[in-house]
């Protein structure tokens, strides 16, 4: 199985402000994906990280908001643009080798 | 817009019972299917998945398959208090997973 890591953690910020997360795989994986999970919720897909090109985002997330990289196998990152309260979640990374796994998650608060 | 429905619980059994999860996707060509298990707190950790070809079991869990009726199952046997968690089902639709809201389980000693 793949392990995941994220930076930050857990952040908190300004309204107005962006945050950019990074997501580290420890060995190649075919694919990425972003997720968020806001408080008592379940998880929702905001886009596929594609090696080299752009994200395909899901409906409701636009790269204006959400601009991802994924400048190779194992490495990706997810910024939320402009925030406002609304976007306070735990943004989790997701690597596909095998099977899908999930890093620890980073919990923004946005004030 | 594809669909995982489960129910959000909480579903509350004795230590040594057996928890019976269940969920339902609205897309019938769905042929993977998973769940995760989520800790307060934590990140979603993979407890097994299976295919439309067939039932499952590993250990104390048994996930079961009924493609007539669109559901899946998590049976947990000889439940544990730790045990207690969030149980997400997801439907792979493409490249991605799709999950369902959870249902909370609690096993109580």
């Amino acid at each position: 199985s793949a392990v995941i890591s994220q930076k930050p953690s857990r952040d908190i910020c300004q309204r107005g402000t962006s945050l950019t997360i990074q997501c580290q795989v420890d060995s190649q994986v075919t694919m990425m994906f972003w997720y968020r999970q806001q408080p008592g919720q379940s998880l929702t897909l905001i886009a596929t990280a594609n090696q080299g090109s752009e994200a395909t985002y899901e409906s409701g997330f636009v790269i204006d908001k959400f601009p991802i990289s994924r400048p190779n196998l194992t490495f990706s990152t997810l910024t939320v643009s402009n925030m406002s309260p609304e976007d306070s979640s735990i943004y989790l990374c997701s690597g596909q080798g095998d099977t899908q796994y999930f890093g620890p998650g980073t919990r923004l608060t946005v004030l | 817009q594809k669909e995982v429905e489960q129910n959000s619980g909480p579903l509350s059994v004795p230590e040594g019972a057996i928890a019976s999860l269940n969920c339902t996707y609205s897309d019938r060509g769905s042929q993977s299917f998973f769940w995760y298990r989520q800790y307060s707190g934590k990140s979603p950790e993979l407890i097994m998945f299976i295919y439309s070809n067939g039932d499952k079991e590993d250990g104390r869990f048994t996930a079961q398959l009924n493609k007539a009726s669109q559901y899946v199952s998590l049976l947990i046997r000889d439940s544990q208090p730790s045990d207690s968690a969030t149980y997400l089902c997801a439907v792979k639709e493409g490249t991605a997973l799709i999950f369902g809201k959870g249902t909370t389980l609690s096993v109580s000693s």
